[in-house]
């Protein structure tokens, strides 16, 4: 199925430092999430962007929905060890069927895998 | 506000056994959607049920199959099982279905491993 790229596979930073990711598509999103999971549970959500050109913070996390909506970023500065994990970049689409109303579904990256050392 | 729960979180199967794995949304969530995670694959969407009907679905073959029940609560089936189909199952609750800030919420996955 249709995936958005994520790359690289991993990254290693060293504590204190800023890092920062990319998602892209070659199709356009109504929305876009960044997640975050950890070993042995569910992805935790971190930022939630709804319009193009979007610029949303929470503490030392900032993304950004791209203008044409084919991309975002995630930026987390300052890292601090407990920020390693697998970090999702998911787009959605929202569909309207005469009968079934809205749907919708996400189409995730495969994830950055994220690793700080102290 | 309790999250997303599944259980059981962790089961074992074998070839050609069926397996039924069980999430409950968030309260007050009528939407709920299943991913399959594997390393190979990532995450990829299943079906997203509201108010008891599939509003979408993957692709995945018909062996994958899923319900909710007037609660929300949604179960999803997967019959003659494979070892392919070993994987974290997610579950997924949102408010409604494709509003335009409506957010989708994880619960912590249910671990199938096929023998």
């Amino acid at each position: 199925g249709q995936q958005l790229n994520q790359s690289p596979q991993s990254m290693f930073i060293q504590e204190g430092e800023d890092v920062s990711m990319n998602c892209t598509s070659s199709s356009i999103f109504n929305t876009w999430l960044w997640y975050k999971q950890d070993p042995g549970e569910g992805p935790v959500l971190l930022i939630a962007l709804y319009k193009a050109g979007e610029l949303t913070s929470n503490g030392r996390l900032t993304a950004q929905f791209g203008i044409t909506r084919k991309d975002s970023f995630l930026n987390i500065s300052a890292s601090i060890p407990s920020d390693v994990g697998i970090y999702f970049c998911a787009g959605r689409h929202c569909t309207f069927g005469v009968y079934t109303g809205a749907n919708s579904k996400l189409t995730f990256g495969k994830g950055i895998t994220l690793s700080v050392r102290p | 506000k309790a999250g997303v729960t599944q259980t059981p979180r962790y089961l074992i199967k074998t070839r050609g056994q069926q397996v039924t794995l069980s999430c409950s949304p968030i309260s007050g969530h009528r939407s709920v959607s299943w991913y399959q995670q594997t390393p190979g694959q990532g995450l990829q969407f299943l079906f997203e049920y509201f108010s008891e009907t599939q509003r979408n679905k993957g692709n995945f073959p018909g062996r994958f199959s899923g319900r909710q029940f007037s609660n929300s609560r949604s179960e999803m089936n997967v019959s003659t099982l494979e070892l392919g189909d070993s994987a974290l199952y997610l579950c997924a609750s949102s408010l409604v279905s494709g509003g335009l800030t409506d957010t989708q919420y994880f619960g912590p996955g249910t671990r199938l491993t096929v023998l």
